[in-house]
């Protein structure tokens, strides 16, 4: 079946601007993670949907990002005003339920100029 | 302390050789664990899950010691298309998924 979608692949954008990435889960997934790795780093954890309850927004670095997602399909990250420090490649990924391995989609590779 | 750590690397093996990674994590609690790789510029990818009991994959041996808190995976008679990063990934009791740092694994001919 398919696989974790993301779009767009890769989103060039001016600073200030603001950007809309999407990502639709594997169908039948009930969890589902954003992610943002910048250049040579880590994963750093950013929002977690769990069917319907209350996201973990933990991870979001500023009143800038946010993310929503109807029911248990599509989700977007939106950021706001970005800025060159937002450039890096935003993962998503969704699990079948908790605790169960992680899939990953392509992910979005922004760059703010 | 960071919740999941890892020796970042890079770990540098000729063909063949038997390579092993290990990782360590701050949570007791904690209740699921993956080995996941990750080629440059890509998505990482699951590579295993972690039991307690420990579990092999062909060449790719997994074991999780809880008291200890800590994770390792065996990488035997390594092939140059191992060449990757290698993240540990650990799920904490409130379904947080946290990703070690990874590492960095190059098989030279």
């Amino acid at each position: 079946g398919a696989g974790v979608s993301q779009s767009p692949s890769n989103k060039v954008t001016e600073k200030g601007k603001d950007v809309e990435l999407r990502c639709d889960p594997i169908s039948g997934h009930t969890a589902l993670y954003w992610y943002r790795q910048r250049l040579g780093q880590g994963l750093e954890f950013l929002i977690y949907f769990q069917g319907n309850s209350a996201p973990d927004k933990s991870g979001l670095p500023s009143d800038r990002f946010s993310a929503e997602r109807t029911g248990e399909s599509v989700s977007t990250l939106t950021i706001q005003r970005t800025q060159q420090e937002d450039s890096a490649v935003y993962l998503c990924a969704s699990s079948l339920q908790d605790r169960s391995p992680l899939h990953f989609g392509n992910g979005t590779r922004l760059t703010v100029t | 302390r960071k919740e999941v750590e890892q020796d970042p690397g890079p770990f540098n093996v000729p063909e063949g050789a038997t390579v092993a990674f290990n990782c360590t994590y701050s949570n007791s609690a904690s209740q699921s664990f993956f080995w996941y790789r990750q080629d440059c510029r890509k998505e990482p990818k699951l590579l295993m899950s972690v039991y307690s009991s420990g579990n092999e994959d062909g060449r790719f041996t997994a074991q999780l010691n809880r008291a200890s808190q800590y994770i390792s995976l065996l990488i035997r008679d390594s092939k140059l298309s191992d060449s990757a990063t290698y993240l540990c990934v650990v799920t904490t009791s409130y379904d947080k998924v946290i990703f070690g740092p990874g590492t960095s694994l190059s098989v030279i001919p």
